[in-house]
């Protein structure tokens, strides 16, 4: 059972614009949500976390928003450059991944 | 960067051989996992360890093995390898804190032919 999803499997923005990338969730219990991007060839790296106790967690370009009671979170970037095509995953602190979004931000 | 490395980092191999993959850490953390990554399924949990000796499954553990002698090497064996252990395998460490932050290897491509 998949209990992160990722529906999008690719995204294609223009840089300069907003990338929102989505994920779902089943299990309420869950205490954080991480995002991590990987580029090819290399391991991913964390990129931003939001705790369930909140409801939106800023760093630089890069927000994430979570919704308890619709299970979803997003990670927002802005404004996307071309350094940040890569595939995106989410995951829950249960060590459970999400299957990527390739993001790819045109110049 | 955290001190992770994997080795070998490429492997080709048959059917029907062992193949033991090998997880080396500076770090000193106490979580040591190992991921693999298809097409569709992102990245889903092999093993993990959560101190020496201390190992447990993850959500496709079946036709894998671990083992964790000191805590920094986490060893994954394939005692038997077939075509769908084909894939891209990570190592991770965490110190479990809050948030519980992994931090990735660079990965161990292996073709079972």
């Amino acid at each position: 059972d998949q209990q992160v999803k990722q529906n999008s499997p690719s995204l294609s923005v223009q840089e300069g614009r907003i990338s929102i990338l989505n994920c779902d969730y089943t299990n309420s219990m869950f205490d954080y949500f991480l995002w991590y991007k990987k580029y090819p060839a290399e391991g991913p790296t964390f990129l931003i976390s939001i705790s369930s106790i909140k409801d939106k967690n800023e760093d630089g370009r890069f927000t994430v928003f979570l919704n308890k009671s619709a299970k979803h979170l997003s990670l927002h970037i802005v404004p996307s450059q071309p350094g940040d095509s890569a595939v995106y995953f989410c995951a829950a602190d249960d060590m459970r991944f999400g299957a990527g979004t390739r993001l790819t931000v045109k110049p | 960067d955290a001190g992770i490395t994997q080795s070998p980092r490429h492997k080709v191999t048959e059917t029907g051989t062992p193949v033991t993959l090998r997880c080396h850490q500076t770090e000193n953390h106490r979580y040591m996992y190992w991921y693999r990554q298809d097409p569709g399924h992102g990245l889903r949990l092999i093993h993990y360890s959560y101190g020496v000796k201390d190992t447990d499954k993850g959500e496709v553990s079946d036709g894998y093995s671990v083992s964790r002698s000191k805590t920094e090497d986490f060893l994954l064996t394939l005692e038997s390898a077939t075509s769908s252990q084909t894939s891209v395998y990570f190592c991770a460490i965490s110190s479990r804190g809050a948030p519980p932050t992994q931090y990735f290897g660079p990965g161990t491509r292996l073709t079972v032919l």
